[in-house]
C-alpha cells in the first residue's frame, strides 16, 4: 500500500529535549517536505526537499532541521524544543516538486512541548 | 490580510443536503486551487484540483473557481455522514508543491 509514515503519533516532551519526528514513503517519490497544522493558521511548510541531499526553507522553518540522506527518509529535528513549537506535524510526499495534484500526506504527528 | 481566507464553521447540515464550503483570496496571480478533505486524526488528502477559472466536477463533489472575484468553491451534492470532515482549500500562483497557500479549513458534521 502506498503511504506516507510518520513516528511517533503522539510525543509529550520537554522544552530544550532534542527529538527527531520521522517521515518514510514508500512511493519513490522525490519530494517530500513537512508542515505544521496550527488553530486559525491553517497548514505552513517547515522545509522542503526536491531530491536526496536537496532541502530548502519553507515558511516558518527557524528552530527546525532536517536531513535527506535516502530518498525514502526525510526526519525532522527539534534541537531544542520550545513550547511554541507544540503543533500538529505533517510530512508530505510528491512524485516531484511539479506534481501538486499528487502529494500524500502522513498520519501527522501530534507534539506538546512543555 | 491573510493570502486566503476560510470561515473555520463549524458547519452542520441534515443527511442529503447540499453542502457549500467556500474560500477567498487575496492574490489575484493564483490559478491552480485545491480542495483538501481530513478526517479526525488523519492528514489531509486532495479531494479536488483545478487550474484557473471553471467548475469541474467528481461524483458528488463540484469545484468552482471565480477569478474575478478571488472567490473558489466546493458543492457537496446529497451529503452523507461519511462527508463529516475538515475541508481545506489550497492554492499556488505558479506550479510547485512548496508554493501552496492554504486555508484554515471549515469543520463539516454531517448528521444522520
Amino acid at each position: 500500500e502506498a503511504q506516507v509514515t510518520q513516528n511517533p503519533r503522539y510525543l509529550i516532551t520537554v522544552t530544550g529535549k532534542k527529538l527527531t519526528v520521522t517521515c518514510s514513503q514508500n512511493m519513490n517519490h522525490e519530494y517530500m517536505s513537512w508542515y505544521r497544522q496550527d488553530p486559525g493558521l491553517g497548514l505552513r511548510q517547515i522545509y522542503y526537499s526536491m531530491n536526496v541531499e536537496v532541502t530548502d526553507k519553507g515558511d516558518v522553518p527557524e528552530g527546525y532541521k532536517v536531513s535527506r540522506k535516502e530518498k525514502r527518509n526525510f526526519p525532522l529535528i527539534l534541537e531544542s524544543p520550545s513550547p511554541n513549537q507544540t503543533s500538529l506535524y505533517f510530512c508530505a510526499s510528491s512524485p516531484s516538486l511539479a506534481d501538486t495534484d499528487t502529494q500524500y500526506f502522513g498520519p501527522g504527528t501530534r507534539l506538546t512541548v512543555l | 490580510q491573510k493570502e486566503v481566507e476560510q470561515d473555520p464553521g463549524p458547519l452542520s447540515v441534515p443527511e442529503g443536503a447540499i453542502v457549500s464550503l467556500n474560500c477567498t483570496y487575496s492574490n489575484s496571480a493564483f490559478q491552480y486551487f485545491m480542495w483538501y478533505r481530513q478526517y479526525s486524526r488523519k492528514g489531509p488528502e486532495l479531494l479536488m484540483y483545478t487550474y484557473s477559472s471553471g467548475n469541474k466536477e467528481d461524483g458528488r463533489f463540484t469545484a468552482q473557481v471565480d477569478k474575478s472575484s478571488k472567490y473558489i468553491s466546493l458543492f457537496i451534492r446529497d451529503s452523507q455522514p461519511s462527508d463529516s470532515a475538515t475541508y481545506l482549500c489550497a492554492m499556488s500562483d505558479i506550479l510547485g508543491a512548496n508554493n501552496l497557500f492554504f486555508g484554515t479549513g471549515t469543520r463539516l458534521t454531517v448528521i444522520p
